[in-house]
C-alpha cells in the first residue's frame, strides 16, 4: 500500500489562501470519512488539525477546514500567517488489514 | 490535561530488538482509547506502526506486523512497543499517540524519542 499521495511543497503570502491535496483511493480517502490532517513544526510533534474530513479539534482557528470529494481530500488555510509555516500530513483510515495511511507530506512556506 | 512520555534506549544494534514504554499522566489508559506508536525516520514522513485498545484490541501495520509486538499495563498505565530484528532503516522518532479508534484522530501524542541502530 503506497502512501497517499500529497505535493512536496507549497506557498503563499501572509493573507493568501493555500491548498493542499491529498489523493488516495477507493480502498482508503473514497470509502471513508476518517480523514485527519496534522500540522508539524520542526522538531515538533505533530499536531491534530482536522479529522473525519471537515472537522476541527477545539483550539484549532477556524482558518483551517478540511473537505473531501471522491479519492481526494484536501485542506485548506485562509489568511495565512507566519506560524502556518509547517510541514503538513493526510491521515485515511483504510479498512480492517492496511488500518491507517499517511501521506507523504507536504511543506508550507510563508513567503 | 494528558500527557504522554516515550522512554527507551536511544541505541539499539542491527537484529536486536526495540523496546519502548510510553508512560500515560493526567488519565487512565482504561478510559477507552486507542493507544498507539507512529514513527518518522530522520527527514521523512509519518508511518503508522500500531494501535491497541486498554482491552488487548490490535491493529497493526502489515509491513511491521511481523516484527511488531504491542501491549498495555493498565496498573501502571502504560503501554510498550517492540519491534524485533531492527535494521537501519528502523532508525526514526518514535512517538507515542492516542488515537479514538480507526485513528480517526490521534489527539494527544508523545514529544518523540529518537532510536538509531547502528553497531
Amino acid at each position: 500500500q503506497s502512501a497517499l499521495t500529497q505535493p512536496r511543497s507549497v506557498s503563499g503570502s501572509p493573507g493568501q489562501s493555500v491548498t493542499i491535496s491529498c489523493t488516495g483511493t477507493s480502498s482508503d480517502v473514497g470509502s471513508y470519512n476518517f480523514v485527519s490532517w496534522y500540522q508539524q513544526h520542526p522538531g515538533k510533534a505533530p499536531k491534530l488539525m482536522i479529522y473525519d474530513v471537515s472537522e476541527r479539534p477545539s483550539g484549532v482557528p477556524d482558518r483551517f477546514s478540511g473537505s473531501k470529494s471522491g479519492n481526494a481530500a484536501s485542506l485548506t488555510i485562509s489568511g495565512l500567517q507566519d506560524d502556518d509555516e509547517a510541514d503538513y500530513y493526510c491521515c485515511s483510515y483504510a479498512g480492517g488489514y492496511i488500518h491507517v495511511i499517511f501521506g507523504g507530506g507536504t511543506k508550507l512556506t510563508v513567503l | 490535561q494528558l500527557q504522554l512520555q516515550e522512554s527507551g534506549p536511544g541505541l539499539v544494534k542491527p537484529s536486536e530488538t526495540l523496546s519502548l514504554t510510553c508512560t500515560v499522566s493526567g488519565g487512565s489508559i482504561s478510559s477507552g482509547y486507542y493507544w498507539g506508536w507512529v514513527r518518522q525516520p530522520p527527514g521523512k514522513g509519518l508511518e503508522w506502526i500500531a494501535s491497541i485498545s486498554y482491552s488487548g484490541t490490535t491493529y497493526y501495520n502489515p509491513s511491521l506486523r511481523s516484527r511488531v509486538t504491542k501491549s498495555v499495563d493498565t496498573s501502571k498505565n502504560q503501554f510498550f512497543l517492540r519491534l524485533t530484528s531492527v535494521t537501519a532503516a528502523d532508525s526514526a522518532v518514535y512517538y507515542c499517540t492516542r488515537d479514538t479508534g480507526f485513528v480517526r484522530k490521534i489527539d494527544y501524542w508523545g514529544q518523540g524519542t529518537l532510536v538509531t541502530v547502528s553497531s
